[in-house]
């Protein structure tokens, strides 16, 4: 299995600009999460989709954040328009529902966006 | 609220054992996970427990006491490539996601 994709693996755009991240899960995952990752703030989650359904949005930070999953085998999140705040890197992990009771969830390599 | 805690950063020496503690408050809880995350790469899965007890995998090991919210992470026989950051994370009753704490960054020296 070639585990979560995601693209592109570095970002750097202007303030102002649309951003878009695309994951693609592990085959077969029902859930999808996305996540940021910064020193301060470490890992928080965003949101996250059970069978291509957003479950919770509230970590969504504001409506510049959008999230979709039009299948089971991607999803976007866009940050339009983008801010020198939103500069982390971003992770996509996917995960099964049935399986093991710890429903372990896979990394992918994560997307460094960087907004000057 | 949710609030887990973790020490900043810890040291130890090669063929030490270290452990890593979390405390975390939570509404609810069902289950607590461990994870590491070696600079630049995902944070990929190490244990997982729901119960209180031990329960060890090979040369690392994770305790868990639900009563005083307390858990940790035991690495034994320590070498080079365990330096990396530990994330704690706690997942709700009756949710699908992880509330993690912002990680314990080790580094092992020779």
């Amino acid at each position: 299995d070639a585990g979560v994709i995601q693209s592109p693996r570095h970002e750097v755009t202007e303030m102002g600009q649309e951003v878009t991240l695309r994951c693609k899960p592990i085959s077969g995952h029902d859930y999808l999460f996305w996540y940021r990752q910064t020193m301060m703030r470490g890992l928080e989650l965003l949101i996250y989709f059970n069978n291509n359904v957003p479950i919770d949005d509230s970590g969504m930070p504001e409506d510049r954040f959008s999230a979709k999953m039009p299948n089971a085998s991607f999803s976007t999140l866009k940050i339009q328009p983008s801010e020198p705040r939103d500069s982390a890197v971003y992770f996509c992990a996917s995960s099964r529902l049935a399986g093991e009771p710890w429903n372990e969830q896979f990394f992918g390599p994560g997307t460094r966006l960087t907004v000057l | 609220g949710q609030n887990i805690d973790q020490p900043t950063e810890m040291t130890a020496t090669e063929g030490a054992i270290v452990q890593i503690n979390c405390t975390y408050q939570t509404s609810g809880f069902n289950g607590l996970f461990w994870y590491q995350q070696h600079a630049g790469e995902a944070p990929t899965f190490l244990s997982y427990n729901v119960l209180d007890g031990l329960e060890e995998k090979g040369r690392f090991s994770s305790f868990l006491s639900r009563s005083k919210g307390y858990s940790y992470l035991l690495l034994k026989e320590l070498q080079m490539k365990d330096s990396a950051s530990y994330l704690c994370a706690v997942r709700a009753y009756n949710t699908d996601k992880l509330i993690f704490g912002t990680g314990t960054r080790l580094q092992v020296f020779p």
